[in-house]
């Protein structure tokens, strides 16, 4: 079951770009939206989250929007840079994350 | 921080081994979870405990059990190995289920 769907699959941005990566869920009882960010040969490790009763949140160069009658959230990632590049999933079920982009930021 | 270690960072086993893996988490989390992540297919949930001697089914669940004697530990067990058991295999720990997880290294398993 896809209970989280992520796009795009793979993204390529130049460095100093802005990446944005989309998430749609279907479950409206979500009370927690994760982005985590998945190095090489590494676990994924949490990144950013938001909870419902805000509509975005920002840390640093990474933002999380939120569209809750839309039932989307994404992830921008601001003046984007090489040691980004890696692979992001979302999660909106408890347990359950989205398929995973992989962003290239070249330099 | 949360450690969430895993014993293996690779395991060559062959097919019709019972293999076990191993995860120990260090900050007395309720929840712990196994997935399995293979090319295009993200994260899969195996299997997942909210307590001890508690455990519960996720999507794809054949061909593994697991068992949490102690809060702390989660383990893995292939009741016997396939080469489509081939893939990495990824142990998370959370305070609440709806809260972030905290992963473990990761373990890749390749069965031959």
């Amino acid at each position: 079951q896809q209970q989280v769907k992520q796009s795009p699959q793979s993204l390529i941005v130049q460095k100093g770009g802005i990446s944005i990566i989309n998430c749609a869920y279907e479950n409206t009882a979500f009370d927690y939206f994760p982005w985590y960010q998945q190095f090489p040969g590494k676990g994924p490790a949490l990144l950013i989250a938001i909870r419902p009763d805000v509509s975005e949140k920002k840390e640093g160069r990474f933002t999380i929007s939120f569209n809750k009658s839309a039932k989307q959230f994404s992830l921008h990632i601001m003046d984007s840079q090489p040691g980004d590049s890696a692979t992001y999933f979302c999660a909106a079920i408890d347990m359950r994350f989205g398929a995973g982009t992989r962003l290239t930021v070249k330099p | 921080d949360v450690k969430v270690t895993q014993s293996s960072r690779y395991l060559v086993k062959r097919t019709g081994e019972k293999v076990f893996l191993e995860c120990v988490q260090d900050m007395d989390h309720e929840n712990m979870f196994w997935y399995r992540q293979d090319p295009g297919l993200g994260l899969r949930l195996i299997y997942f405990s909210y307590d001890v001697k508690m455990k519960e089914k996720g999507d794809i669940p054949e061909g593994y059990s697991v068992s949490r004697e102690k809060k702390e530990r989660f383990s893995l067990i292939l009741e016997s190995a396939s080469t489509n058991q081939t893939s990495m295999y990824l142990c998370a720990s959370s305070l609440r289920v709806s809260y972030g997880y905290t992963f473990g290294s990761g373990t890749r398993l390749t069965v031959v």
